[in-house]
């Protein structure tokens, strides 16, 4: 079993939509939980992070963490196709904070 | 302005040649790392470094070396390239532990290396 499981995807959805992406993990040990975005061509950089159970905001991104469920989301309010992207969620413990990733999810917002 | 630089960014080479790709980052992290992303997969780290003359294999077994003789640079050598390694290389750096609750991890742009 994968530590971080998350849906490939491509997840299509039109200008303005709200977006939710998904993940999940089986590392007890992990602490932080972060979410990075990938544009084709670069390296990923980190969107935010969350430590433990909660939420999370920022401007039109909103994290979520159940470690109960081991279950990490995304929320992308109002979408725009500048968003379009490969989302990483990625889990790590606390110490190295060397993150594990999940393979992405693909995103695609059309106009 | 801080960064993370790698090159070459895009390399094509024969079986059974010697490769370096570079790394350089001008933030003055101890911490730098190397992973290996193919299409559609997750990012697996393969070489790790806390600070100069510190090197560690990663979670992902890999025929590469590397060394970290300066802080600011972290080169990835592969003795003999083969098929098996065309991938991308990402290289990654940041502070070491507490200085921050998170130390984010700031990423170069990538090598795609093809060994043909």
């Amino acid at each position: 079993q994968k530590e971080v499981e998350q849906d490939p995807g491509p997840l299509s959805v039109p200008e303005g939509a709200i977006v939710s992406l998904n993940c999940t993990y089986s590392n007890s040990a992990f602490q932080y939980f972060m979410w990075y975005r990938q544009y084709s061509r670069k390296g990923p950089e980190l969107l935010m992070y969350t430590y433990s159970s909660g939420n999370k905001e920022d401007g039109r991104f909103t994290a979520q963490v159940d470690k109960s469920s081991k279950y990490i989301s995304l929320f992308i309010r109002d979408s725009q196709p500048s968003d379009s992207a490969t989302y990483l969620c990625a889990g790590a413990q606390g110490g190295s904070y060397i993150p594990t990733f999940g393979r992405g999810t693909s995103l695609i917002v059309h106009p | 302005e801080a960064d993370i630089y790698q090159t070459p960014r895009y390399l094509v080479i024969g079986t059974g040649k010697k490769i370096t790709l570079e790394c350089s980052q001008t933030m003055g992290h101890d911490k730098m790392y190397w992973y290996q992303q193919d299409p559609g997969m997750e990012l697996h780290l393969i070489h790790y470094s806390y600070g100069v003359n510190s090197t560690e294999k990663g979670d992902l077994s890999s025929e590469s070396t590397v060394s970290r003789i300066r802080t600011e640079h972290f080169p990835l050598t592969l003795e003999s390239a083969r098929p098996s390694h065309t991938s991308q290389y990402l290289c990654a750096s940041s502070e070491s532990e507490g200085r921050s609750s998170y130390n984010e991890q700031f990423f170069g742009p990538g090598t795609r290396l093809t060994v043909l």
